[in-house]
């Protein structure tokens, strides 16, 4: 089955810069790969996605690229603010079956 | 815009007890995935079903069972509750082939 790994587990920046968080998966299957945002007592809620047959993607100051052939995929926040602040997931699937998601990256954004 | 509704909100149980969650998805939507949170973790994937069908199994206990209605809404069943079934179960569902795939806000269940 397919297996995703995230980095980091935590990540703390200052208000403006820009923050990458990092996730690959084992299924050369899968084709349908977003991002969730997380906060607190919420459900995940869909930021960005990305599908197998484009390699980059950009939505204002969030952006993600794939790699297919590394089979990793990455998100970049840009100008980052306070209220970016919260979990990350990444994940991945194959015909949306079902959603494999990473461990979570939780985002501090320092004013 | 109409989300998906998960009931209730939160739920406390006894050990060996059984509980029910319910979760309604958007409406035309035709997939429900079930998913549990434990604390600090990221989702796993349960259970989902397509049409009324089981579409595909993940890490589910024997002790939990699901079913989608005819209206398309799915209830979670679990029996025997543990201690370590104490989590966020999150429901989301999605048209066909994961268009609009959208999560409810969830249903913390502890179980004491």
């Amino acid at each position: 089955g397919e297996n995703v790994e995230q980095h980091p587990s935590t990540l703390s920046v200052q208000e403006g810069d820009s923050a990458v968080i990092k996730c690959t998966y084992s299924d050369s299957a899968s084709n349908y790969f977003p991002w969730y945002k997380q906060e607190l007592g919420k459900g995940p809620q869909l930021i960005i996605d990305i599908r197998s047959n484009v390699g980059e993607k950009k939505d204002q100051r969030i952006a993600v690229t794939l790699n297919k052939t590394a089979k990793h995929f990455s998100l970049h926040i840009t100008e980052t603010q306070p209220e970016d602040s919260a979990v990350y997931f990444c994940a991945a699937s194959n015909n949306n079956n079902d959603m494999r998601f990473g461990a979570g990256t939780r985002l501090t954004v320092k004013p | 815009a109409a989300g998906v509704i998960q009931s209730p909100r939160h739920l406390i149980k006894e050990k060996r007890e059984t509980a029910t969650l319910k979760c309604y998805p958007i409406p035309r939507h035709d997939t429900v995935y079930w998913y549990q949170q434990g604390p600090g973790q990221d989702p796993q994937f349960l259970i989902s079903f397509y049409e009324k069908m089981q579409s595909d199994k993940g890490s589910i206990p024997d002790r939990f069972s699901a079913q989608q209605f005819s209206d398309y809404h799915s209830e979670l069943n679990m029996s025997s509750l543990e201690l370590g079934d104490s989590a966020l179960y999150f429901c989301a569902s999605s048209l066909g082939q994961g268009i609009g795939y959208t999560f409810g806000s969830g249903t913390r269940l502890t179980v004491v």
